[in-house]
């Protein structure tokens, strides 16, 4: 069974410090990662997508892949309280013969003022 | 760019009643279109994967005869939920497929059945 696992949160940070986010996923065949953030009651956002081993930054968001380790994490730098939502990561499992993504139940993240 | 929209927003509809969805990719085509279905602080939940011009493919446990999926153009697809009932009220969700499998969601369908 092919899964993705989160933990939960919530994870509390002050404002302006790192938020870590991880995520580990089973398949090793696994090509294409992707983070989403959803505000309660609103549908997922893509915040960004990473397919090759390291580092890949935008804006406050680092995401950092690791194959070897099947692990997935995202950074947010200088977090701010609009930060404040769950971010759901996502694995594509399929080989992308139709795209379907496996996602992890989600990280509540609070920034506090 | 990427932009996937819902109709309607909400709606709220009687028990036994038919209730149609639409989504439809603004500015992009998606062969792949998604449905899925989310309860109050639980997570997404997969119902269909559909095709454009084929048949959806449904997930388990999931009433292909109740929950009708229609793909009918590379832009927009539809969900029929037919004879609601007050268990199917909940937050529906279409997302449409990007060049890197990545996916878009629209803003969902928040329906009541009373």
């Amino acid at each position: 069974q092919k899964e993705v696992e989160q933990n939960s949160g919530p994870l509390s940070v002050p404002e302006g410090a790192i938020a870590s986010l991880n995520c580990t996923y089973s398949d090793r065949g696994s090509q294409s990662f992707f983070w989403y953030r959803q505000y309660s009651g609103k549908s997922p956002e893509l915040i960004m997508f990473i397919y090759s081993n390291g580092d890949k930054e935008d804006g406050r968001f680092t995401a950092q892949l690791n194959k070897a380790s099947q692990y997935v994490s995202l950074l947010i730098r200088d977090s701010q309280p609009s930060d404040s939502a769950t971010y759901l990561c996502a694995v594509n499992w399929d080989g992308g013969s139709q795209g379907n993504l496996i996602f992890g139940k989600g990280t509540k993240l609070s920034v506090k003022p | 760019g990427a932009v996937v929209s819902q109709h309607p927003s909400w709606v709220i509809c009687k028990s036994g009643t038919s209730v149609k969805i639409e989504c439809r990719s603004l500015d992009f085509q998606a062969t792949t279109m998604f449905w899925y279905r989310q309860f109050p602080k639980q997570s997404l939940m997969l119902m269909a994967t559909s095709n454009e011009g084929s048949k959806a493919t449904y997930e388990q446990g999931v009433e292909k005869d109740k929950f009708l999926i229609n793909h009918a153009s590379l832009t927009l697809s539809t969900l029929t939920v037919t004879s609601a009932h007050p268990e199917d009220s909940s937050f529906y969700i279409c997302s449409a497929t990007g060049l890197v499998y990545e996916q878009y969601f629209g803003p969902g369908t928040r329906l009541t059945v009373t």
